[in-house]
């Protein structure tokens, strides 16, 4: 299994500022995901970074407001950018690994004011 | 968009009581997958259900899965205070297991 570790884990933030997101993982995987859970909702994809290759992203998804890094196959970075108080969600990293089931970092919770 | 729709939302019910979830998709799918949430952390796999299994157990947890209607359940056995929590279901198209596509979910409460 893999086991994530995802920075950080809660932070409050004004509005109009930017967070980045980190996710590391204790092992190589091709694939990573990101996830947004608005308050009360459940997940939904944000976007699927491949090392190497830009992110690929969802419908309602932009890189200017998400942009997404994935500079070697154990890390990725997810920037909340420009943030509105809309923007607060528990973010999550994804991985999948061994065509099984997928594993989750413990989510990032953030509240903009 | 959301493929999984569950119900109920929410559930209560007694310790040692069953709980039943259900979750309907859309399309196509390569496997099903339930996933726990505690308290908005992160999620923790529970089980998967392959597009050609019918039923799977797992301790205390019993899936099913109907491709024909396009929809699964969950069963949890004997339920615990330390159950409570909400439970996804998740899919995923052909050909792989990603990424996956999330139901509404259900919020469990056990109360003991």
């Amino acid at each position: 299994s893999a086991v994530i570790s995802q920075k950080p884990s809660r932070d409050i933030c004004q509005r109009g500022t930017s967070l980045t997101i980190q996710c590391q993982v204790d092992s190589q995987v091709t694939m990573m995901f990101w996830y947004r859970q608005q308050p009360g909702q459940s997940l939904t994809l944000i976007a699927t970074a491949n090392q190497g290759s830009e992110a690929t992203y969802e419908s309602g998804f932009v890189i200017d407001k998400f942009p997404i890094s994935r500079p070697n196959l154990t890390f990725s970075t997810l920037t909340v950018s420009n943030m509105s108080p809309e923007d607060s969600s528990i973010y999550l990293c994804s991985v999948e690994q061994g065509n099984t089931e997928a594993f989750f970092g413990q989510g990032t919770r953030l509240t903009v004011v | 968009s959301q493929q999984g729709e569950e119900d109920p939302q929410a559930l209560s019910i007694q310790e040692g009581e069953n709980a039943t979830m259900n979750c309907s998709y859309k399309t196509s799918i390569n496997n099903l997958q339930w996933y726990r949430q505690n308290s908005g952390r992160g999620l923790v796999h529970l089980i998967l259900i392959r597009s050609n299994e019918r039923e799977k157990h797992s301790g205390r947890l019993r899936v099913t899965l109907d491709t024909s209607k396009k929809s699964s359940s969950l069963l949890i056995t004997a339920s615990r205070a330390a159950d409570t929590a909400s439970y996804f279901c998740a899919t995923a198209a052909p050909p792989g297991n990603t990424p996956l596509v999330f139901g509404k979910g259900t919020r469990l409460s056990v109360i003991a």
